[in-house]
Formats: C-alpha cells, sequence, structure tokens
C-alpha cells in the first residue's frame, strides 16, 4: 500500500516567491494535516483539513493557506517566501479527525 | 497550555544496553499520546500510541512506553538498543480541544555506540 507521498522532495526559492506543496493521503483517509519543522525543532502545526473544509489553522502569518481537493489530496501554499520559511514541511492523513496520524517523508524547502 | 517536554536533547547509549527516552505533558484532559522516530532528512515514523486502556503499550522495532497519569509522563523504553535506532525520537500529544493536533516535543537525539 502507499503511504504518504509529497512532492517534490526537495526545493530551493528565492526570498520573495510563492511555493506549492502537495500531498497525496493514504487511500481512504479524508484528513490531511500540514506541519513545518524547522531544524533542530519539532513539528509545529499549520493546517487540518477534513473532508476538503479547514479544521484548524496554526500560529502561522496568512502568507500561508491551503487546499483539499475531491480525492483528498491537499496544497500548501506559501507566498511571500522569507528565509525563515526554510523547513522540511511534513504532510500527514489519517481516517478520522481525531485519530493517529501518518506522516510522509516531507518536503525541504529551502529558501535563499 | 499545552506542552509536551522532551529533558534530554542527546542520550548516547552502547549496542545492547537498555534505553529510556522521557516526556513529560502538559494537557488538561485525557490525551492522544504518540512517540515517532525520524532518520536524518526523512519523516516520521510512527513507534506506538497510547489512546486509552491499558497504561504500558507495545510499539514497533520492540519498543513499548508506558503512561503515567499521575507523573504527566509517557517515557519510551528498550530493552536492548541496536545501531540501527540511532535517530531522532519525538514524543508528541494529540491535542483534542478545539483544533485536533499534534503537540510534538523538542526531540531527542539518540547515539548508539558500537
Amino acid at each position: 500500500d502507499a503511504g504518504v507521498t509529497q512532492s517534490p522532495t526537495h526545493l530551493i526559492k528565492t526570498r520573495g516567491q510563492q511555493v506549492t506543496l502537495r500531498c497525496s493521503p493514504i487511500s481512504g483517509h479524508k484528513s490531511v494535516s500540514w506541519y513545518q519543522q524547522v531544524l533542530g525543532q519539532g513539528p509545529q502545526f499549520i493546517f487540518q483539513y477534513y473532508e476538503k473544509e479547514e479544521r484548524g489553522r496554526g500560529n502561522f502569518p496568512d502568507r500561508f493557506s491551503a487546499r483539499q481537493f475531491p480525492n483528498y489530496s491537499s496544497e500548501l501554499n506559501v507566498n511571500a517566501l522569507l528565509l525563515g520559511d526554510s523547513a522540511l514541511y511534513l504532510c500527514a492523513s489519517s481516517l478520522l479527525v481525531d485519530y493517529g496520524y501518518t506522516f510522509g517523508s516531507g518536503t525541504r524547502l529551502t529558501v535563499v | 497550555a499545552q506542552s509536551v517536554t522532551q529533558p534530554d536533547i542527546h542520550i548516547t547509549v552502547s549496542e545492547g544496553a537498555s534505553l529510556e527516552l522521557r516526556c513529560n505533558y502538559s494537557y488538561g484532559a485525557t490525551p492522544y499520546l504518540f512517540w515517532y522516530v525520524q532518520s536524518p532528512g526523512q519523516g516520521l515514523q510512527l513507534l506506538l500510541k497510547y489512546f486509552s486502556g491499558d497504561t504500558l503499550v507495545q510499539g514497533i522495532k520492540g519498543f513499548e512506553a508506558e503512561f503515567k497519569r499521575s507523573q504527566s509522563s509517557f517515557n519510551l523504553r528498550k530493552p536492548s538498543v541496536h545501531w540501527s535506532d540511532a535517530a531522532e525520537y519525538f514524543c508528541a500529544v494529540g491535542a483534542t480541544s478545539g483544533t485536533y493536533k499534534y503537540i510534538f516535543g523538542t526531540g531527542t537525539r539518540l547515539k548508539v555506540l558500537a
């Protein structure tokens, strides 16, 4: 069975640019969450989506946005990139909102 | 405020020795608790989880964890460490009030000596 897949695996962007990260959940999983992991820290919650609706948002600026599609895949968008946005972005999926999540391998974003 | 504390940033053990990684949490209700492992440059792999019931939880790769409500702890243990266990370990609380999300600790990096 395919796990949570994220693309691209690595990305280099310039300050001020915009980026879109993609996530395909495990088949049958309807909930997707996004986390940011800065080097040396634990992951921080960004968004949660369930059945295509935003169920929660972490303490991130409006430059961060996301959406979930009818097939339950998801995109995370970050506008006006800052150096501090450099991080590993993790997507996680689950059958239900409040259940155990399976994480993907992440997208490593470097902003220069 | 909800939080997770992993007091040990780095731990070094010899191969074959026992291991205990500490995790303390602050959460108002009965939490969902998780341990994840992360190899360099990789995502998070779930080792074990506690939702309710038996407070001693068995996981993959020979790991176990014990939920102690009185101590607000969920320590991870392994009786005999293998070199392949070297990685970073994260404890997390599943916060169920309001938005369901994970609150992670800052992680413990495990080094295994041959």
